[in-house]
């Protein structure tokens, strides 16, 4: 089946500092989600990408949808220690409403 | 605070019960899914709902049933679960099957 491929696994940053994550496939997607889980809570969609090349801003959050249609990545800049979490990918590629996740990005922040 | 809510939010039950588990979207989605998710892993698409008719079941148990009474409320009813039944269950709704999913925070369920 398909699968995503998602990195890092985690990630232990200072405050400040920008933030990268990727994921990648081998199978083509129509569109791109980016979610944030915290602890006891359920995943929070961040941005939505629908077009290969698209580049969308949420306030720190800039996440593109590959050129290709297999990948999309995430960057946080100036990271702040509310950013801690987990960041899920996500891949649709028909109408029927199912989604593909990636394993997740753990992200810590030292303040 | 999330659009899409869900009760209880906490349920420990034994493998000989029956219970359910509900979610409720006042958002005029059209589309309505449950998730099973383990800790510290994606969730897990479990059923979906289209124009409240069962669209998608991924091979989950039969003692897991779910049920769609109206185009705001969704439903998952449980017995005889296993204790690798445990997880985190999540709903989440959309407008269309199409459009991004918006997700509730989950019934944590925990099976003795």
């Amino acid at each position: 089946g398909q699968q995503l491929n998602q990195s890092p696994q985690s990630m232990f940053i200072q405050e400040g500092e920008d933030v990268s994550m990727n994921c990648t496939s081998s199978s083509i997607f129509n569109t791109w989600l980016w979610y944030k889980q915290d602890p006891g809570e359920g995943p929070v969609l961040l941005i939505a990408l629908y077009k290969a090349g698209e580049l969308t801003s949420n306030g720190r959050l800039t996440a593109q949808f590959g050129i290709t249609r297999k990948d999309s990545f995430l960057n946080i800049s100036a990271s702040i220690p509310s950013d801690v979490g987990i960041y899920f990918c996500a891949g649709q590629t028909s109408n029927t409403g199912k989604l593909i996740f990636g394993q997740g990005t753990t992200l810590q922040v030292k303040p | 605070d999330t659009e899409v809510t869900q009760t209880p939010k906490h349920l420990v039950m034994g493998m000989t019960n029956k219970k359910s588990l509900k979610c409720e979207q006042h958002m005029g989605h059209r589309a309505m899914y449950w998730y099973k998710q383990k800790a510290k892993k994606p969730p897990e698409l479990m059923f979906v709902y289209s124009y409240e008719k069962l669209s998608i079941n991924e091979s989950v148990p039969s003692r897991f049933s779910p049920e769609c009474p109206n185009s705001s409320l969704l439903n998952l009813h449980l017995h005889a679960l296993q204790p690798e039944d445990s997880a985190l269950y999540l709903c989440a709704s959309s407008p269309y099957t199409r459009q991004p999913q918006h997700f509730g925070d989950g019934t944590r369920l925990s099976i003795l």
